[in-house]
């Protein structure tokens, strides 16, 4: 099972909105609304921002929002601030033999 | 509040079994739900190893299952990871993590992570 597509790396300003996108087969991504996102800062351990594509958990800000089409998924981070800055992970269910599939990571710089 | 936390050697010879805990409290893990183990090597990104359910039922990543072992007990709140025949490319920050009822393709809770080297 290979690593879903991310970008390296994206950047923006304070206030303004950045999107991630993280592209999978119709085998993960395509093929189900299982689509979750982490932020991961500095030495930290890896926290749930969204999960079932656009679902947020208690305690991530609104600002955060997600979207899916076809076999591509997209985390869009609106009005940015300075502690967004981290790296961000895709994953996704793969089926009842693999069960899910990290993407390779991108890198937020707040500029 | 729930919390998990993993334990176990911070220095495995290669060759060797690598063997990890995860000690779960503020929750019991006979409730329905999954543990998951995922692995970061220094500087590099995020690599599922496997998730096993209360019951025992496991899933493993297909490029490690030749070499995963993942149990639970359910007297001590606690679920393990076995990896045998470490090599370098094992070295890593592990994580354990809970994935809720109904949800076992994300981990809504990630104990702080613990750094294994594989090295003589």
């Amino acid at each position: 099972q290979s690593a879903l597509t991310q970008p390296r790396s994206v950047s923006g300003s304070p206030g303004q909105s950045v999107t991630i996108s993280c592209t999978g087969t119709s085998s993960d991504v395509g093929g189900y609304d299982y689509v979750s996102w982490y932020q991961q800062n500095p030495g930290k351990a890896p926290k749930l921002m969204i999960y079932d594509v656009t679902k947020r958990p208690s305690g991530a800000p609104d600002r955060f929002s997600g979207s899916k089409s076809g076999n591509t998924a997209s985390l869009t981070i609106s009005g940015l601030q300075a502690d967004d800055e981290g790296d961000y992970y895709c994953c996704s269910y793969a089926g009842s033999y693999t069960l899910v599939v990290f993407g390779g990571g991108t890198k937020l710089t707040v500029l | 509040q729930l919390q998990l936390q993993e334990s176990g050697p911070g220095l495995v010879k290669p060759s060797e079994t690598l063997s990890l805990t995860c000690t779960v409290s503020g929750d019991s893990i006979s409730t329905s739900y999954y543990g998951g183990w995922i692995r970061q090597p220094p500087g590099k990104g995020l690599e599922w190893i496997g998730s096993i359910h209360y019951s025992g039922s496991t899933y493993y990543n297909l490029s490690l299952k030749s070499r995963v072992t993942m149990s639970i007990d359910t007297s001590n709140n606690q679920f393990s990871l076995k990896l045998s025949s470490v090599t370098a490319a094992d070295t890593a920050v592990y994580y354990c993590a809970r994935s809720p009822y109904g949800g076992n393709h994300y981990f809504d809770s990630w104990g702080q992570g613990t750094l294994v080297t594989v090295s003589s």
